[in-house]
């Protein structure tokens, strides 16, 4: 069974753009969580869905947004890029919530 | 709110057991978990508790739970250059989890 996958791996923007990153959970897992990790705050809970709805969200700006499609597949859309956004962002699937299984990130670098 | 704490690096010579501890707060976690990141990559989970477990075995790894003092821990046994890595304890909330800062595991060979 084919593991969770995030793309792109790596992305290089400049402040004040935009970006968006993808996250395909494993297949049959609804729940897609993701985080945020920084050398500073560590890892961080941004938000989590659940069949294409929002269940909890993280203590971070409304500059950070995600959505979930029917086919679980979520994205998180950061807006108006700050240097502190610079981190590794990673997302988790899980089936019943009990084991979260994390893909291989995405680190972005805000120049 | 939630505070997971670990102490930041441990050295051990191969073929010795490391012992990784946590401490965390909130008593109504359900479920402990530990997870290792390797450079570069995402989080593997390695092995997790229920809250009203003392101990659970797998393989190499062994799991204390103390609920009373909040404390959990990681033993390795026979530790190996391969399990060099970053070590991270969490406890489940709400849909999410609550992440430690991290050990820093070192082996020496």
């Amino acid at each position: 069974k084919a593991g969770v996958t995030q793309t792109p791996r790596y992305l290089i923007k400049t402040r004040g753009q935009q970006v968006t990153l993808s996250c395909s959970p494993i297949s049959g897992h609804r729940s897609v969580s993701w985080y945020q990790q920084t050398p500073g705050q560590g890892l961080q809970f941004l938000f989590e869905y659940f069949s294409e709805t929002q269940r909890n969200k993280g203590n971070f700006p409304g500059r950070f947004s995600g959505r979930q499609f029917s086919n679980s597949r979520s994205e998180m859309n950061v807006s108006t890029l700050e240097l502190g956004d610079s981190a590794l962002y990673l997302c988790a699937s899980s089936l019943a919530g009990t084991e979260q299984f994390f893909g291989p990130g995405t680190r972005l670098t805000v120049l | 709110g939630e505070d997971v704490e670990q102490s930041l690096f441990l050295s051990v010579r191969e073929g010795d057991s490391s012992v990784i501890n946590c401490t965390y707060t909130d008593s109504s976690s359900t479920y402990l978990y530990w997870y290792k990141q390797e450079p570069g990559a995402g989080l593997q989970l390695l092995t997790y508790i229920f809250s009203n477990m003392d101990m659970k075995q797998d393989q190499r790894l062994t799991v204390l739970l103390n609920k009373k003092d909040k404390h959990l821990s990681l033993r390795i046994a026979d530790t190996q250059t391969g399990d060099s890595a970053i070590y991270f304890c969490a406890e489940s909330g709400a849909n999410n989890l609550f992440f430690g800062t991290g050990t820093r595991l070192t082996v020496i060979p």
